[in-house]
């Protein structure tokens, strides 16, 4: 079955860098994948998506991509912010039952 | 909008007490989820509902039964509460499946079996 890894480690970077979180899987390719942020005590906000075709995508600060050789996702925050810590959630969508697999999430601290 | 609505946000149950988490949706969105996310695991999907009228099991679906009331309302009941079903519990929205569209999530329940 498919699986997902995510870093369980949490992700400790200063302000001003770029943060890189990495979505492995295991497999064959999902149709797309989806990155969201949650913060404590909430339900997970919707980011960006990326197709199977797509090789990168942007939203402002912002950046996925997508390598289906390395059966890999890479999410990319530019100039940090300590209002960027969360934890970050990939998801992939299966063709086969168009249901979303989720990873466990990357815990990311921003530090001033 | 509100988005999600769920209830209640927190729930302490004892072991074969019963209860049932309301959710409801103000987006029009075709299909609902109900999933449960625990310590050092993904998000994992319990039932969902593709469209009204219309419920399919998930990954976990033992011990819950769901209710699509109507195309706004998606229930999730536990008919017999277990210790291992204290969980966080999120009911998600999306417009047509999962296909090509964002999930709209509550703020989740915390729910604590003892």
């Amino acid at each position: 079955s498919q699986k997902i890894e995510q870093n369980s480690e949490a992700l400790n970077i200063q302000e001003g860098k770029t943060a890189t979180l990495t979505c492995n899987y295991t497999n064959y390719s999902p149709a797309y994948l989806q990155w969201y942020r949650q913060d404590p005590g909430r339900g997970p906000v919707f980011l960006l998506l990326i197709r199977e075709n797509e090789k990168e995508k942007r939203k402002e600060r912002l950046k996925v991509t997508f390598d289906t050789t390395l059966k890999q996702s890479l999410f990319h925050i530019t100039a940090s912010q300590p209002a960027d810590s969360a934890t970050y959630l990939c998801a992939l969508l299966m063709d086969s039952n168009y249901q979303l697999i989720w990873g466990a999430g990357t815990k990311l601290i921003i530090k001033p | 909008n509100a988005g999600v609505t769920q209830t209640p946000k927190f729930q302490v149950l004892k072991t074969g007490q019963s209860m049932t988490l309301q959710c409801a949706q103000d987006m029009n969105h075709n299909s609902m989820y109900w999933y449960r996310q625990d310590p050092g695991m993904g998000l994992r999907l319990i039932y969902y509902s593709a469209s009204e009228g219309t419920t399919d099991k998930g990954e976990v679906p033992n011990g819950y039964n769901v209710s699509r009331l109507n195309k706004r309302e998606f229930s999730l009941r536990l008919e017999s509460a277990a210790p291992s079903q204290t969980s966080v519990y999120f009911c998600a929205s999306s417009e047509q499946g999962a296909l090509n569209t964002e999930a709209f999530f509550g703020q989740g329940t915390r729910l604590t079996v003892v």
